[in-house]
């Protein structure tokens, strides 16, 4: 099946401490994108790259880094310095280009306890 | 940047019932996307239609990218369709997509 995968589905995370969030994609993608969603809000963009080995910050990127070693992966560490990382993360991928549709994976949710 | 507004914001249907969801848009874009996202979270693709209009069962949409707006039209809505509603535009030579803060869609049976 060809999609983006995101894992795990929900995440508990203690104060002060680092998480991951995976995002794998198998359609061949150059692009892919991290936003985060809080209760009753649109999508706001974190980290976002255009190819392998680099990326570039969105909108909302302190307490968050990235990485991309490869183009089918993309994760995603929200760090001790995000101050209210409780949210719903989604991943999402595409050809590079403003002409390009965006695919979304079925996203993260982080609560912090 | 460019501004996005979605109305309304919400809106509650009986089962059978039509409705338009608007997208209004700042600036010239190069793309447009209308998304679904269900109880779960997933974001569903609707239509990519940065002009012109298209039709999908129940569902269609509409583009005026000249007077930057979209519409999205749902016909006989089933409750299923509840879930909020995404408008989500690109501009030239910009990659990545801004979102509108959705419509929120109820249908009651």
């Amino acid at each position: 099946d060809g999609g983006i995968t995101q894992s795990p589905k929900y995440l508990f995370r203690k104060e002060g401490q680092n998480v991951t969030l995976s995002c794998e994609q198998n359609l061949n993608h150059d692009a892919m994108y991290w936003y985060r969603q809080d209760p009753g809000q649109g999508l706001r963009l974190i980290y976002y790259s255009q190819i392998v080995n680099d990326f570039q910050k969105g909108d909302i990127a302190e307490g968050y880094s990235v990485s991309r070693e490869k183009k089918e992966s993309f994760p995603l560490t929200v760090t001790s310095a995000q101050k209210n990382p409780t949210a719903f993360y989604l991943c999402a991928s595409s050809i590079w280009g403003a002409n390009t549709e965006a695919f979304f994976g079925q996203g993260t949710r982080l609560t912090v306890v | 940047g460019i501004q996005v507004e979605q109305s309304p914001p919400d809106l509650i249907l009986q089962e059978g019932a039509n409705s338009t969801l608007r997208c209004n848009f700042s600036d010239s874009v190069n793309n447009l996307q209308w998304f679904h996202q269900n109880p779960w979270g997933q974001l569903i693709n609707l239509f990519y239609i940065p002009s012109g209009t298209k039709q999908n069962g129940r569902l269609s949409a509409t583009t005026v990218a000249t007077e930057r707006y979209s519409l999205l039209y749902i016909s006989s809505s089933q409750t299923t369709d509840s879930g909020v509603y995404f408008c989500a535009l690109r501009q030239a030579n910009a990659g990545k997509s801004t979102f509108g803060d959705g419509t929120t869609l109820t249908v009651k049976p």
